[in-house]
């Protein structure tokens, strides 16, 4: 079984700071030069919003205080300078054929 | 604009059947695959089904063991999602979600605000 797991589960940050959130496949997403690695922010309440796509390439209207970098196996998603309103649950999740397994999520608050 | 609007949840007793709908506007329907993503109560994402631009390519979650199927209807623009057997741990939001292609190599881009079923005797 194809496993994504994140780290930290939660993770409490000072407003104006940097928060980090790591991503690990068990099996490689990467492919012909594309890493296919989404990730996703849900607020409570709402539905999940993408936030980043091919593991660095921001989505449309993110802010670019949101960052994704690695390859591979291993990801990263950062948060530069936090605000209140990035308090939310962030998901991970490989899109490299089904299934399209998520990470369990980090739970991200101000300190 | 995309919209993708889900309904069809509520409370049903263990063993029976339920049929979700999604219902899409704002972008070629017959281009894009579609998803259904469900959470349970305070917990995680899990993908559960997934349809092809074609409609010929559709794929569920092993964990499911046959019991739900995706479909489509494209003079409507709408996917459905066939629920039998359901069980107390179906519980949940599910969601509709679009991908950003027509395969099923593509984030997630857009996503519905979710219908709760509930399963409880």
């Amino acid at each position: 079984d194809i496993v994504v797991t994140q780290s930290p589960d939660s993770l409490a940050v000072s407003l104006g700071e940097r928060a980090t959130i790591n991503c690990k496949s068990s099996h490689s997403v990467s492919y012909s030069n594309k890493d296919y690695l989404a990730w996703y922010q849900q607020k409570p309440g709402q539905p999940p919003k993408l936030l980043i796509k091919w593991a660095s390439t921001r989505a449309s209207g993110v802010p670019d205080r949101f960052s994704g970098s690695g390859s591979g196996t291993d990801f990263t998603l950062t948060i530069s300078g936090l605000q209140a309103e990035d308090v939310a649950v962030y998901y991970c999740q490989r899109y490299n054929g089904t299934p399209y397994n998520f990470g369990q999520g980090t739970r991200l608050e101000i300190k | 604009q995309v919209h993708l609007v889900e309904s069809g949840g509520g409370v049903v007793q263990p063993g029976t059947s339920l049929k979700l709908s999604c219902e899409t506007s704002g972008f070629i329907f017959s281009n894009y695959a579609m998803h259904w993503v469900r959470q349970a109560p305070g917990k995680g994402l899990e993908w559960v089904a997934i349809i092809w631009y074609d409609g010929t390519s559709k794929f569920h979650a092993d964990s499911l063991k046959g019991r739900f199927t995706i479909s489509r209807d494209i003079s409507k623009s709408t996917i459905y999602l066939q629920m039998n057997s359901l069980r107390v741990e179906d519980t949940g939001v599910y969601y509709c979600a679009r991908g950003l292609g027509g395969d099923g190599y593509t984030s997630f881009d857009d996503w519905g605000q979710g219908t709760l079923v509930t399963v409880s005797s």
